[in-house]
Parts: C-alpha cells; sequence; structure tokens
C-alpha cells in the first residue's frame, strides 16, 4: 500500500485559512470514513487534530476542520497562527487481503506561517 | 492523564537486535489496541505494527519476520523486538494508543532514536 499523497509544503499569513489535501485511493481514503489528521511539532509527540474524516478531539479548537471529497481529504487551519507551524500528516485505516488492520500515513505537509 | 514514554533506543550495528519499551500510564495497555510508528531521518510516518487487545498482531510488511510486538500486563508495558536491523531502519519509534472507538491513535508517546549504523 502506497502512502497517501500530500503537498510537501503550504504556507499562509497570521490570521489567513490554508488547506492541506490527503489524496489516496477507494481502498483507503476514498472507501472509509476513518481518515484523521495529525500535528508534529519536530521533537515532540504527533498530536491528534480530526478523526473519522471531521471531528475534533474533545477540548481541540474549531479552527482545525477535516472533510472529504471522493479519494481525497483535506485538513483546513483558519486564522493561521505562528504555533500552527508544523508538519502534518493525514492517516487512513485499511485492511490487507488478508484482512490484517493496518494505518497508511500521508507524505506530510510542512506548514509555514508567513 | 494518559501518556506514554518510549526507552531502550540507541545505536546497535546492522544484523543486531534492540527491544523498545513504551511505559503507559492513565489507561491499561491490555485493554486497548497499541501501536507502534517509526519516521526515518527526514521522511514522514510508517505504521510499524500493532496489537488487539486479544493478543492478535499484525506488521508493515517492511518488518513482519523481524518485529514482534507484545506487551507486559502487570508492569503496563509495550514492547517492539527488533531483530536482523538493517541501516533502513533507523528512525524515531513512536508507540501510540489505538482508539477502537475513534479508529485512530489518539495518544502518542515522545518517541525513541534508533541508529542502525556499523
Amino acid at each position: 500500500h502506497s502512502a497517501l499523497t500530500q503537498p510537501a509544503s503550504v504556507s499562509g499569513s497570521l490570521g489567513q485559512s490554508i488547506t492541506i489535501s490527503c489524496t489516496g485511493m477507494i481502498t483507503d481514503v476514498g472507501g472509509r470514513h476513518f481518515v484523521s489528521w495529525f500535528q508534529h511539532h519536530p521533537g515532540k509527540a504527533p498530536k491528534l487534530l480530526i478523526f473519522e474524516v471531521s471531528n475534533r478531539p474533545s477540548g481541540l479548537s474549531n479552527r482545525f476542520s477535516g472533510s472529504k471529497s471522493g479519494n481525497t481529504a483535506s485538513l483546513t487551519i483558519s486564522g493561521l497562527q505562528a504555533e500552527d507551524e508544523a508538519d502534518y500528516y493525514c492517516n487512513s485505516y485499511s485492511t490487507s487481503d488478508t484482512l490484517a488492520r493496518f494505518y497508511v500515513f500521508g507524505t506530510g505537509t510542512k506548514v509555514t506561517v508567513l | 492523564e494518559v501518556q506514554l514514554v518510549e526507552s531502550g533506543g540507541g545505536l546497535v550495528q546492522p544484523g543486531g537486535s534492540l527491544r523498545l519499551s513504551c511505559v503507559a500510564s492513565g489507561f491499561t495497555v491490555s485493554s486497548n489496541y497499541m501501536s507502534w510508528v517509526r519516521q526515518a531521518p527526514g521522511k514522514g510516518l510508517e505504521w510499524v505494527s500493532l496489537i488487539y487487545s486479544g493478543g492478535s498482531t499484525f506488521y508493515a510488511d517492511s518488518v513482519k519476520g523481524r518485529f514482534t510486538i507484545s506487551r507486559d500486563i502487570p508492569k503496563n508495558t509495550l514492547y517492539l523486538q527488533m531483530n536482523s536491523l538493517r541501516a533502513e531502519d533507523t528512525a524515531v519509534y513512536y508507540c501510540a494508543r489505538d482508539n477502537t472507538d475513534m479508529v485512530t491513535l489518539d495518544y502518542w508517546g515522545q518517541g525513541i532514536l534508533v541508529t542502525v549504523s556499523s
């Protein structure tokens, strides 16, 4: 299973909105409602932002939102803040031919706040 | 508060072995699915292995036959036994709780570096 495709980098100014795409196949992103997004500051633990395409964990800022259309999921960050500068990864749950469960991650997107 | 702390990383020669540990607090490891994920230098995240609460285990093709995931119930600890290590196994390894209700990895450790080099 190949990694999901994300843009290598996205940038935006303080206060702006940006959107990160995550493209997979019908066997993962397109065929399942289990797409998640993670924020990763280097040297720290990855942080869950979105699960099941568009749900936020309790207490997470509503500046982060998720959606999906066909084989492509998207993460939108609104009201961009300096602390949003980080790497972002999508992932999707999938199963193999033997029904083994696994996750496939996106290639990662570096967000720069201008 | 949920917390995951990895240990056991370091420098090992190609062909060598290493065992990573992940001590959990705030929840019971054996009652949850648990995963290992790694990030090679300059690369993205890669799922490595998963253990069900019932004990079934799953592995990425890149580590199948060389890595073994397990847990110690009294110690509330997750392990990853890594054998026949290769240079391409060099990475930061993270343990993560796999939340079956949310179908996602909801809590992660800060990671531990494994370097395979002669």
